[in-house]
């Protein structure tokens, strides 16, 4: 299986500043099938980013993904209130496996 | 709009089977896989497997191979999972997930709501 190791496990920022999150991979995930998904207490994760960096439908493009090989990167160019969460990686290029996620608060 | 929703929670004690339901609307069922996705309370989300509805047959995460049975029913566009010789460590929210148009292995683009699975004694 294809672990992904994510970081940093939380990032401390305030509304307006800009996140950088790491998704590193075991090994190549080919074709670069790699998504990040967001998730908020209580509530299911939601697509954000799928083949890496293309943006799901109807998520605002602050939100960005990039990367290719084994080493992703989400970045939040401007945090908004709303956008604080756990945030998750998965690759599907080889079944399916789920990085341990990035928690981002306020700081 | 493609929805999913799934059954209500469950209390179940160890050595027990739950079967959890996901109804699919909105969308294409048939070709469409749905795939089943564990949360245990503050951890990571666990991928457990999926099915193709046309297809039938269930891909399983090895972990999870010999207690977890996928089905799906096309006449009501409902996916099911079940787990059977349930232990306290299977405690968490189970969801369904829609994968890719042929494929198990794909973005997860529409989510259920969740179940809840408590086993205690």
């Amino acid at each position: 299986d294809i672990v992904l190791t994510q970081s940093p496990g939380t990032l401390s920022l305030s509304p307006g500043e800009r996140a950088t999150l790491s998704c590193r991979a075991s090994q190549p995930v080919h074709s670069n099938f790699l998504a990040w998904y967001q998730q908020k207490p209580g509530q299911s994760p939601r697509l954000l980013i799928y083949d890496a960096s293309r943006r799901a439908t109807g998520i605002p493009d602050r939100f960005s993904g990039s990367g290719s090989g084994a080493d992703f990167t989400l970045t939040i160019s401007r945090l908004e209130p709303e956008d604080f969460a756990v945030y998750y990686c998965q690759q599907y290029a080889t079944s399916v496996t789920f990085g341990g996620g990035t928690k981002v608060e306020i700081k | 709009q493609v929805q999913l929703v799934q059954s209500g929670a469950e209390l179940k004690t160890p050595g027990s089977s739950v079967k959890v339901s996901c109804k699919a609307s909105g969308g294409t069922f048939s070709t469409y896989a749905i795939n089943w996705v564990r949360q245990a309370p503050g951890q990571r989300l666990e991928w457990m497997g999926g099915i193709i509805p046309k297809f039938g047959a269930a891909n399983y995460e090895p972990h999870f191979q010999g207690r977890v049975t996928i089905t799906a029913d096309e006449s009501t566009t409902t996916a099911y999972m079940e787990v059977t010789s349930l232990r306290p460590d299977d405690t968490g929210v189970y969801y369904c997930a829609r994968g890719g148009r042929g494929a198990v292995a794909a973005k997860f683009d529409y989510w259920g709501q969740g179940t809840l699975v408590t086993v205690s004694s």
